[in-house]
């Protein structure tokens, strides 16, 4: 089992959609989690972290559901700007590393 | 402005030759990071240091090697060992406990 995994996509959805990416974990050590926007050819670029009573940026939410070792993040009102690849992010059980999903990749039309 | 350069941003090896990549950051980070990305695939960590003259092997670290001499520099060589190193190679550093890591904009490395 890999230690994150994330839904592979591609998500393909229209403007102004809401569109919900999960990501589940096995290490149940884990304390930190992000979410991370990886555009085409560029470096990952930190979006959010993820904190245990969940929360929200702007049309970003992100929740965390510690017992089924689950993450979230909702985007809603999808813009084309919203393109990318996101990566789920977690650490790696108490140790100052992360571990980084393959990611899923959303294509937002027009 | 504060943040992280990686050099050059395209690398081209030969056959049997050694290739050095450059990360410096002025962020004041402790840890750094090196990752590897092949296409369509997720991040993969090469190796990692916490403080100056100390660093650990990551998942991938065979036919690399990397150096913590200061604290704002971690370079990376590829060594003919590595067989496959065609890739784009990502440098990160954070703060300790867990924080964020942030990236520089990576290097490509092709292989002549």
């Amino acid at each position: 089992r890999k230690e994150v995994e994330q839904d592979p996509g591609p998500f393909n959805v229209p403007e102004g959609a809401t569109v919900a990416f999960n990501c589940t974990y096995s290490n149940s050590a884990s304390q930190s989690f992000f979410w991370y926007r990886q555009d085409c050819r560029k470096e990952p670029k930190l979006l959010m972290s993820v904190y245990s009573s969940g929360n929200e940026d702007g049309r970003f939410t992100a929740q965390l559901n510690r017992a089924s070792q689950y993450i979230s993040l909702l985007i809603r009102d999808s813009k084309l700007s919203d393109s990318a690849t996101y990566l789920c992010v977690v650490n790696a059980g108490g140790y100052n590393k992360l571990i980084f999903g393959a990611g899923t990749r959303l294509a937002v039309h027009p | 402005d504060g943040g992280i350069t990686q050099s050059p941003k395209y690398l081209f090896r030969k056959e049997g030759q050694n290739v050095t990549l450059s990360c410096e950051q002025n962020l004041n980070h402790d840890a750094m990071y090196w990752y590897r990305q092949d296409p369509g695939q997720g991040l993969r960590l090469i190796y990692y240091s916490q403080i100056v003259n100390d660093f650990q092997k990551g998942d991938i670290a065979e036919g690399y090697s990397v150096s913590r001499e200061k604290k704002e520099s971690f370079p990376l060589t590829v060594t003919s060992a590595q067989k496959n190193p065609t890739a784009f190679y990502l440098c990160a550093s954070s703060g300790l406990n867990n924080q964020p890591q942030h990236f520089g904009d990576g290097t490509r490395l092709s292989i002549l």
